[in-house]
């Protein structure tokens, strides 16, 4: 099945950082989201994204779905934004599979 | 719009005892999940339901874990007899259709004794 990479694994910020967090996959993709779990543990859907650029807010992503990666931009990063991110993707047979996440710590 | 709703949010069983966790989704969403989430891991697929079809179950430990969608709508995830490895978060998700944003419920978290 598909292989799903997420970079950094872990990352700490000072509240007002900017930072990137990368999502590699192995194989074409119907689908591509990214999560953010927070600390009690809802998975919070922030994009879905299998081509192109969409921006929320302080957040975007990017994927580039010809060389097989996806970018999430946090601006201007706050406490709240902490958590885990999580990107998943499928391949034909729509099954989606997660990465092993990259845990965000923002200290004020 | 209601999300997706699950309950209980908790359970602590002793092993051998059967468990049971319940997931509606959101109203008009004909694909409904169910994942498992290890500590520290991303969450995994253990069945996919369209409507009230189990279309994808290759995941699902099936020796001890059943799952039924009877009407299409709400869905029931048991675990009979559970073992101390059962020990994890289940989540539930749903999406308008197949290979469409899911969205998640806040989880049970179970633990086994």
């Amino acid at each position: 099945g598909i292989q799903v990479e997420q970079s950094p694994p872990d990352l700490i910020l000072q509240e007002g950082a900017n930072s990137t967090l990368r999502c590699n996959f192995s194989d074409s993709v119907n689908n591509l989201q990214w999560f953010h779990q927070n600390p009690w543990g809802q998975l919070i859907n922030l994009f879905y994204i299998p081509s192109g650029t969409k921006q929320n807010g302080r957040l975007s992503a990017t994927t580039v779905a010809t060389e097989r990666y996806s970018l999430l931009y946090i601006s201007s990063s706050q406490t709240t934004d902490s958590g885990v991110y999580f990107c998943a993707s499928n391949g034909g047979n729509y099954k989606l599979t997660f990465g092993k996440g990259t845990l965000l710590t923002v200290n004020p | 719009e209601a999300g997706v709703v699950q309950s209980p949010r908790y359970k602590i069983i002793e092993k051998k005892q059967p468990v049971a966790f319940w997931c509606n989704p959101i109203s008009g969403h004909n694909t409904l999940y169910w994942y498992l989430q290890n500590l520290g891991q991303g969450p995994e697929l253990l069945i996919r339901y369209e409507n009230e079809e189990a279309v994808d179950d290759s995941q699902l430990p099936k020796d001890r874990f059943s799952a039924e969608r009877l009407k299409g709508v709400d869905s029931t995830l048991k675990i009979q007899p559970a073992e101390l490895g059962d020990s994890a978060v289940y989540l539930c998700a749903s999406s308008l259709s197949l290979g469409g944003t899911q969205y998640f419920g806040p989880g049970t978290r179970l633990l086994v004794l």
